[in-house]
């Protein structure tokens, strides 16, 4: 089946450094979704990508997706503490209904 | 709005134990997905329904695992008899349009002892 696989397992930064994760996928994506998960908390929903190519930004967080359309990065600019946590891709399988979630990177950020 | 609600929020039962996993879906939501998350296998698609069909259980891992929606606004996941390599998260979510995002909820810690 399609694995999704993200790199790298676990970054540990200073606040104030950049951070980046990258996911990549064995087949091509309709589209990709990214997700963190706090400590102890549940997966949240953070953003959509659907165009070969796109870029989206949330306030410090970039997202981009491949012109292929096979991979996918999550760029933290300038990190601060409320960072941390668990930063997911998750691309679609059996036919769009369901999502496959990456393996995760593991943010810390030491003060 | 309120959002995914699960119960228990932490479970803790002896091995050879039934143990029931609750969910809430937000109201409008057509597919459901029971998901488990371990530290060594990660966050794992169990079965997932639309309409309250079960539409995919291919992740179930063994018999003893079992899961019902009975209408829209509720499902279960039951493990008879429970063994202690259950003990995970078991997350429940809901998504409104299908390829849109999945709501979660915040979990049930289940510990088989």
């Amino acid at each position: 089946g399609q694995q999704v696989m993200q790199i790298p397992q676990y970054q540990h930064v200073q606040e104030g450094e950049d951070f980046t994760t990258y996911c990549n996928s064995s087949t091509t994506l309709s589209n990709i979704q990214w997700y963190k998960q706090r400590p102890g908390g549940h997966p949240v929903f953070l953003i959509q990508l659907v165009k070969s190519g796109e870029v989206k930004k949330q306030k410090r967080l970039t997202f981009q997706f491949g012109e292929a359309k096979k991979n996918s990065s999550l760029h933290i600019t300038a990190t601060q503490t409320t960072d941390v946590g668990t930063y997911f891709c998750a691309a679609p399988t059996g036919g769009g209904n369901k999502l496959t979630f990456g393996t995760g990177t593991q943010l810390k950020v030491e003060l | 709005d309120a959002g995914v609600i699960q119960s228990p929020r932490h479970e803790v039962t002896e091995m050879g134990q039934e143990v029931t996993l609750r969910c809430k879906p937000i109201s409008g939501h057509n597919s459901l997905f029971w998901y488990r998350q371990t530290m060594m296998r990660g966050l794992e698609l169990l079965i997932y329904f639309n309409n309250n069909v079960p539409i995919d259980d291919s992740g179930m891992p063994e018999d003893r695992f079992s899961a019902k929606m009975p209408n829209a606004s509720f499902s279960t996941l039951k493990i008879q008899p429970s063994e202690p390599r259950d003990s995970a998260v078991y997350f429940c979510a809901s998504r409104e349009n299908p390829g849109g995002p999945q709501h979660f909820g915040d979990g049930t810690r289940l510990s088989i002892l």
